[in-house]
């Protein structure tokens, strides 16, 4: 099916381990991002990119790092986990002008 | 400065009646997309509805209608005949000029039979 796929859907990390959440879509959206959702803060965004090899910072970005080597693709990189950082994480994509279609999210604990 | 405003923390609704959820903004665009999402407890975010600022009559989309007034930066959403399959998070949204999104912090709609 057509959309935004997120993996791993669940994940518990140590802190200070690092990892990678994955994001990828199919529908050829140069615009592509990352949110955390926190209870009572809404959608925060981390990181966005506006197309290939172009990433820039969103509202709280500090912890993560983000590529955008193919239009497709675009991950989430934590390096070094701490308990802050436990949060429901959402990529969405679109194209310019027009809403977004979400990934499933990935429930991440960090203890 | 880009601001979503959702004052509503929780709503109640009786299945079958008509619920409106309110949702402020303030931008200095003249361009822009207003938009609802709703996340089930499943998580999820489905699209809901989408109004453009230079759009002159208010969107529908069946049960939900987005009442639009410009002057008072207002975009509330409505919801017809409540069914007890709405009970969800609600985010306003909106997309200005530049591309990024903001989110208000969402409206918790309660449908009681």
């Amino acid at each position: 099916n057509a959309g935004v796929t997120q993996t791993p859907k669940f994940q518990v990390l140590k802190t200070g381990q690092s990892m990678t959440l994955q994001c990828a879509q199919d529908m050829n959206h140069e615009y592509m991002s990352w949110y955390r959702q926190d209870p009572g803060m809404g959608l925060r965004l981390i990181h966005y990119s506006v197309g290939a090899g172009i990433t820039d910072q969103g509202e709280v970005p500090n912890g993560y790092n983000v590529s955008r080597s193919t239009t497709e693709d675009f991950p989430l990189r934590l390096l070094s986990a701490a308990p802050s950082q436990t949060s429901v994480y959402f990529c969405a994509s679109s194209y310019q002008g027009h809403g977004y279609t979400f990934g499933s999210g990935t429930r991440l604990t960090v203890v | 400065a880009q601001k979503i405003t959702q004052t509503q923390p929780g709503m109640f609704v009786q299945e079958k009646e008509a619920v409106t959820l309110d949702c402020t903004y303030d931008t200095s665009d003249q361009s822009y997309g207003l938009f609802w999402y709703k996340q089930p407890s499943s998580g999820e975010m489905i699209f809901l509805i989408y109004q453009g600022s230079y759009d002159e009559q208010n969107a529908t989309e069946g049960r939900y209608s987005l009442n639009f007034q410009k002057a008072r930066k207002s975009a509330n959403l409505v919801i017809s005949a409540s069914q007890l399959g709405d009970s969800a998070m609600y985010f306003c949204a909106m997309r200005p000029a530049g591309n990024q999104f903001y989110f208000g912090t969402g409206t918790s709609l309660t449908v009681i039979p």
